[in-house]
Order: structure tokens, then sequence, then C-alpha cells
């Protein structure tokens, strides 16, 4: 079946520092996705992503759905302490209507 | 009040048991779905429903049933649990938009039921 690639796996970093992760898929999606998981909550989209080549902002947070419509990734910016939680890739292939996860990067954020 | 509410929130139960883990929504989706979480794996659908009278399995659908009451409940059972269905399940719904021909409805999660197999 499908997979999505996710990294990294985790990450331990600073506040105030920026922050990269990105996710890949061996098929084309036509929808990329980006979740959050707050500790005890269900995950919460962030940002959706439709068309090839779009970069969408919200607050400091950035992605971008690749060209090659087989990659994604989420920028955050001057991360903050509650920026911690586990963030999850997601998206469907053209003509598809279930979404499907990446396995996640748990983020950690020291104050 | 959560627009996706599950119950129970946390069960501990012994193997050859049967679960039931409900979900209701206030959202008026149509769509609803059956997630489980594990760690280093993500969410994996497990079944899914776009109306009442339509019940799809998802990836992981063995071990695992659903009931699609109405349009604003659908739960998960276990028939007979066992111990490596220990997971976070998470209940979702989605509402049916398109925008140029991409389907643009995307999901609203519950806060999930951890469910415990000894």
């Amino acid at each position: 079946g499908q997979q999505l690639n996710q990294s990294p796996q985790s990450m331990f970093i600073q506040e105030g520092e920026d922050v990269s992760m990105n996710c890949t898929s061996s098929s084309i999606f036509n929808t990329w996705l980006w979740y959050k998981q707050d500790p005890g909550e269900g995950p919460v989209l962030l940002i959706a992503l439709y068309k090839a080549g779009e970069l969408t902002s919200n607050g400091r947070l950035t992605a971008q759905f690749g060209i090659t419509r087989k990659d994604s990734f989420l920028n955050i910016s001057a991360s903050i302490p509650s920026d911690v939680g586990i963030y999850f890739c997601a998206g469907r292939s053209t003509g598809g209507f279930k979404t499907i996860f990446g396995a996640g990067t748990r983020l950690f954020v020291k104050a | 009040d959560a627009d996706v509410t599950q119950t129970p929130r946390n069960r501990i139960t012994k193997t050859g048991k049967r679960i039931m883990l409900e979900c209701s929504q206030t959202k008026g989706h149509d769509r609803m779905y059956w997630y489980r979480q594990d760690p280093g794996l993500g969410l994996r659908l497990i079944y899914y429903s776009f109306d009442v009278k339509d019940i799809n399995k998802g990836e992981i659908s063995d071990g695992y049933s659903v009931s699609r009451q109405a349009q604003a409940k659908f739960s998960l059972s276990l028939e007979s649990a066992i111990p490596n269905q220990t997971a976070l399940y998470f209940c979702a719904t989605s509402e049916i938009t398109w925008s140029g021909g991409i389907n643009t409805g995307e999901l609203f999660f519950g806060e999930g039921s951890r469910l415990t197999v000894l």
C-alpha cells in the first residue's frame, strides 16, 4: 500500500530556533496535509495544500507542496514551548478519498 | 463541548473480552472514520463510512467491526480483544467538499480512546 516517509522521527530544540520536517511518498499525491497532535488530544489540521508548488503559511508555520508531487515540508519559525507535540504529514493520491498519515515527528522545545 | 466525542476515553480490559468504542459528532458531517495510533506507526485507517448505509474496510480492519447507527454515531467493536490491539483509537469526521475536482473535506478528530488489553 501507499506509504509516507516522515523525518525526522523526533527533534529536541531550544526555544527560538527554527524547525524543519519533511515527508516523501513513492507515489504522486494531489493533496498534502500537516496536522499537529497535542498531548492527550486528537490531531488538528494546521495546513492543507492542494496544488503542486503551493507555499502556504499559517502564523509561524509554512508548508510547501513539492513540485514533483511526491514530497512536502513544514517549517516552524521561532519555536515556543507550546509547539511541543507530534506533527503528522498526510496526503491523498489523485482520485483517492482516503487520507494516509506519516509516522509523525515528535517535537520537544526547551525553554 | 467537543464536536467529535469519543467514549470511553480510557479503558483497560482483558484478552477475549468484547469492547465497544463509541463516537458521536455534532458537525453534521456525512463521513466518519476510525483510526488507530501506535507509536512510530502514525495513524492507520480501520474502517470508514460515507453515509449511514455505507461501510468500508480500511487498511487494518481484521479483528474489528463497526456500526453506523445514525449520521452522527459510528461505533467500533473488538469482538474478542487481544493485547496487540492495545492502542490509541481516534474517530474522525469529514464533510463532502470539492474544489477544482479535488476532495477538500479534511478530517476533524475526536480526543481519542486509549485502550489497554491485558
